[in-house]
């Protein structure tokens, strides 16, 4: 199976700050990698599919990079309703893993 | 609009089975495939499998292999997880989601609201 592994687990940011957090694959996964939000209670959220296509209705505030074994979802300017924890997600190969998730919190 | 929409939360003792269902609807339900994803609280997001509505073919994480079983009914454009032999470790959210390709790229766009399962004696 592949491993995926994010970083920094926990991460606290101000309003406007510009964050990035990063995912590793444990192979190449070439682009089969999403970004998901989940707010407490709540479903997981799209962000980012194919490492960098923006979904439908998410902000340009938000992007993804990276290929092979390593990517990055970066926030621009962090607003009030990004305070979440996120998740990667590789679509290389079943099982379709996800990362440990990264909490963001307000600082 | 574009929604799934699940079951009710459920208590069940050790040992027995849970099913939960997933209702679509504002789509055409054997169009996309349907996953289940869990999260046990405060844990990550654990990939359980997929059902392709249309055919009925599924895929199983290893894990759950010989315990879970996903099925649906067209007819009401809806998808169905069951799980046998609960143990606590089950306890958690479960989660139903749509796949979408895009290419050959695969994510989950569209999820439901979660179904809280406790397994205690």
């Amino acid at each position: 199976d592949i491993q995926m592994t994010q970083s920094p687990s926990s991460l606290s940011a101000s309003v406007g700050d510009r964050v990035t957090i990063t995912c590793r694959a444990s192979q190449s996964i070439s682009s089969y990698l999403n970004w998901y939000q989940q707010k407490p209670g709540k479903a997981p959220k799209l962000l980012i599919y194919a490492a960098s296509s923006l979904q439908s209705g998410v902000p340009s505030r938000f992007s993804g990079s990276g290929s092979g074994t390593d990517f990055t979802l970066t926030i621009s300017s962090l607003q009030p309703e990004d305070f979440a924890t996120y998740y990667c997600q590789q679509s290389y190969s079943t099982p379709w893993g996800f990362g440990q998730g990264t909490r963001l919190e307000i600082k | 609009q574009v929604q799934l929409v699940q079951s009710g939360a459920e208590v069940k003792k050790p040992g027995a089975s849970v099913k939960v269902s997933c209702k679509a609807s504002g789509y055409t339900f054997t169009s996309y495939d349907i996953n289940w994803v869990r999260q046990a609280t405060g844990q990550g997001l654990e990939w359980m499998g997929w059902m392709n509505p249309n055919s009925g073919n599924t895929g199983y994480a290893q894990k759950f292999q010989g315990r879970v079983t996903m099925t649906r009914n067209t007819s009401i454009s809806t998808a169905y997880m069951e799980l046998s032999s609960l143990r606590s470790e089950d306890t958690a959210v479960y989660y139903c989601a749509r796949t979408i390709i895009r290419g050959d790229e695969v994510a989950f766009d569209i999820w439901g609201q979660g179904t809280m399962v406790t397994v205690s004696s």
